[in-house]
């Protein structure tokens, strides 16, 4: 079985500071990760997956994440925060060979301090 | 506007009444998944569907839900008999295909009086 476990439902962070929002997976195969940000009233929009090439993904609005298989995370980052950021950030797991279903973590609601 | 439609945006039933939610996938895409969302929680995996066919309904509720997508027209949620309980965001999401990117509507916000 898979899951995801996403550390602190709320982060706060001032603007043009660096931005870390904490993603660990358990997946029993090499597993697809994702990224995924909601802003108010709306669906989820991709930020970036993980597919197995290159361990550092880089996603849309400069944000990116490292998959580390040691420590089963997957990390979301980005140099400098700005206001149009705040949103809540749900990481999602996929395990290979067909099976769609996206699991998703309990989300991270980010607030960008003035 | 080329993404994921839901309609309606806003949905509200009495108890017992029943609700039908639509989605109507990107263009060209084939495969429909649904979720649902509890207020501060993520979203939970529904069921995975294929023009015509059900492919993974391991999070559908054992009643009362039912999920279509035909081969014409809208993939369609249904839930008879709604409780309280069944209050949420509904969203629905498609892709090209298998391990492909799903894309995201902007969800249906069910509410039981």
């Amino acid at each position: 079985a898979q899951s995801v476990t996403q550390l602190g439902s709320h982060v706060s962070v001032s603007e043009g500071a660096l931005v870390l929002l904490r993603c660990n997976y358990s997946s029993s195969v090499p597993p697809y990760l994702f990224w995924y940000v909601q802003y108010p009233n709306q669906g989820l929009q991709l930020l970036l997956k993980y597919t197995s090439a290159a361990t550092l993904v880089k996603g849309i609005n400069g944000f990116e994440a490292e998959f580390k298989k040691s420590e089963t995370s997957f990390h979301l980052t980005k140099p400098s925060a700005h206001m149009s950021d705040a949103a809540e950030y749900f990481c999602a797991v996929s395990e290979n060979f067909g099976n769609e279903k996206l699991t998703f973590g309990t989300g991270t609601r980010l607030t960008i301090i003035p | 506007n080329a993404g994921v439609m839901q309609n309606p945006r806003h949905l509200v039933r009495r108890r017992g009444q029943e609700a039908r939610l639509r989605c109507s996938p990107m263009k060209g895409h084939s495969h429909v998944y649904w979720y649902r969302q509890l207020p501060e929680e993520g979203l939970k995996f529904m069921v995975y569907l294929q023009k015509e066919n059900i492919i993974d309904e391991s999070g559908m509720p054992k009643e009362r839900f039912s999920a279509e997508f035909p081969k014409e027209g809208p993939s369609i949620l249904r839930i008879q008999q709604v409780v309280r309980g069944d209050s949420a965001a509904y969203f629905c999401a498609s892709s090209l295909g298998r391990n492909q990117p799903q894309h995201f509507g902007d969800g249906t916000r069910l509410s039981i009086l």
